[in-house]
């Protein structure tokens, strides 16, 4: 089991420019989150979908949109990045009936 | 909604020293408690968890960590660290939602 992938593991942006980061996780869990960590701040949820079909706000979703493309993908897009947006972003999974999430290795975004 | 302090941002030990990583949290319920650790330039994996039952629960790689309900923490400890115990260790609550602390860099020397 690859458990969960991440692409791209490092990109850089131009203020203004969109991009979709991707994630995918093979142990057939039900919720998928997206996190941003910033340096002092630890973790900050940006969306999480609980199940396919469903996607809710998490802590700091301005800016992101998501999608939950199937039980196993779920994408996070900046339409129009900022500097702001400069962070290490992780996509995590969690199975029915447990509370630990399993996580991505991360994609560091450069903002500039 | 939960919150969690980690009252240490950087941690520094010798090899072999013992260490304890503090972490706190405000729940007004029931929660469940996380540490997750994170090596330089990796996601976070899981440490070890309490749900219930024992308050005194074990992890991977020769941590423990002790629940006390009456002080809302739930501290990290290792009697003797190795070099390669040098990461950033995340303390989490999950209530309806996850809720990490800022994080303590832990950093061991030779």
């Amino acid at each position: 089991n690859a458990g969960v992938t991440q692409t791209p593991k490092f990109q850089v942006l131009k203020t203004g420019q969109s991009m979709t980061l991707q994630c995918a996780q093979d142990m057939n869990h039900n919720s998928m989150y997206w996190y941003r960590q910033d340096p002092g701040m630890g973790l900050r949820l940006i969306y999480y979908s609980a199940s396919e079909g469903t996607t809710d706000k998490g802590e700091v979703p301005n800016g992101y949109n998501v999608s939950r493309l199937n039980k196993r993908e779920f994408s996070l897009r900046l339409e129009s990045a900022a500097p702001s947006q400069t962070s290490v972003y992780f996509c995590a999974s969690r199975g029915q009936g447990t509370y630990e999430q399993y996580f991505g290795p991360g994609t560091r975004l450069t903002v500039t | 909604a939960q919150s969690v302090t980690q009252l240490d941002s950087q941690v520094p030990v010798f090899e072999e020293a013992p260490v304890e990583l503090r972490c706190n949290y405000s729940s007004s319920v029931s929660v469940y408690l996380f540490w997750y650790v994170q090596y330089p330039n990796q996601g976070l994996q899981l440490l070890l968890k309490y749900l219930s039952g024992s308050t005194l629960v074990k992890g991977i790689n020769g941590f423990e960590a002790e629940f006390n309900k009456s002080q809302t923490s739930f501290h990290l400890r290792k009697p003797s660290v190795h070099i390669s115990d040098t990461a950033e260790y995340f303390c989490a609550v999950h209530n309806n939602d996850m809720r990490f602390g800022a994080g303590t860099r832990l950093t061991v020397k030779p």
